[in-house]
């Protein structure tokens, strides 16, 4: 079984400042990483995901993450960030064995300060 | 109407209610999900269906009553439920179930109120 740890759950970053998002997961197995953003009012969308291949992922927005298997991370960062970066941010990882089953974490809330 | 659709947006009932909510998606796809969304606790997977039949049940109490009529619509029935039933219940529909990297897209959700 997986699970994954948000351990921020809340996050206020000025505008334009950088932020990352930290993400820990634990697994017997190989696992896919994603992240998740729920805009206030609206369902999840995907900002990226790690199946394979290079560590470093980029998604949309601007966002990208890195996968740290030896520290079991997957923590999302933005070098400059936005007032329309206001949204919940969720972390899921699923094993490889080719099923849509997702663990989430508790998510994290960010603000961003004008 | 695009994407993933879901009504009512907020729903309030009492424990001897029955209800139903309904999710619909408009974008061909022929996997669908109900997932619970709790305060302070991670998204549960409670269902899913591909092509119209029940693939995964994560062991949801009977008062949670799915239905999947056809690939484009999904229902979940409630009745008899109890205050901790209080969440936002969110669908999503995938190009096909049984394949992680299928992204799955997400409706607004149902605020559900049990008083």
């Amino acid at each position: 079984a997986q699970s994954v740890t948000q351990l921020d759950s809340q996050v206020p970053v000025f505008e334009e400042a950088p932020v990352e998002l930290r993400c820990n997961y634990s697994s017997s197995v190989s696992v896919y990483l994603f992240w998740y953003v729920q805009y206030p009012n609206q369902g999840l969308q995907l900002l990226l995901k790690y199946l394979s291949g290079s560590t470093l992922v980029k998604g949309i927005n601007g966002f990208e993450a890195e996968f740290n298997k030896s520290q079991t991370s997957f923590h999302l960062r933005k070098p400059s960030v936005h007032i329309s970066d206001t949204a919940e941010y969720f972390c899921a990882v699923s094993d490889n064995f080719g099923n849509e089953k997702l663990t989430f974490g508790t998510g994290t809330r960010l603000t961003i300060i004008p | 109407e695009t994407g993933v659709t879901q009504t009512p947006r907020h729903l309030v009932m009492g424990m001897t209610n029955k209800k139903s909510l309904k999710c619909e998606q408009h974008l061909g796809h022929n996997a669908m999900y109900w997932y619970k969304q709790s305060a302070k606790k991670p998204l549960e997977l409670m269902f899913v269906y591909s092509l119209e039949e029940r693939v995964e049940n994560n062991s949801v109490p009977s008062r949670f009553s799915p239905e999947c009529p056809n690939s484009s619509h999904l229902f979940l029935h409630l009745h008899t439920l109890q205050p901790e039933d209080s969440a936002l219940y969110l669908c999503a529909s995938s190009q096909a179930s049984g394949r992680i990297d299928n992204e799955q897209f997400f409706g607004p959700g149902t605020r559900l109120t049990v008083l």
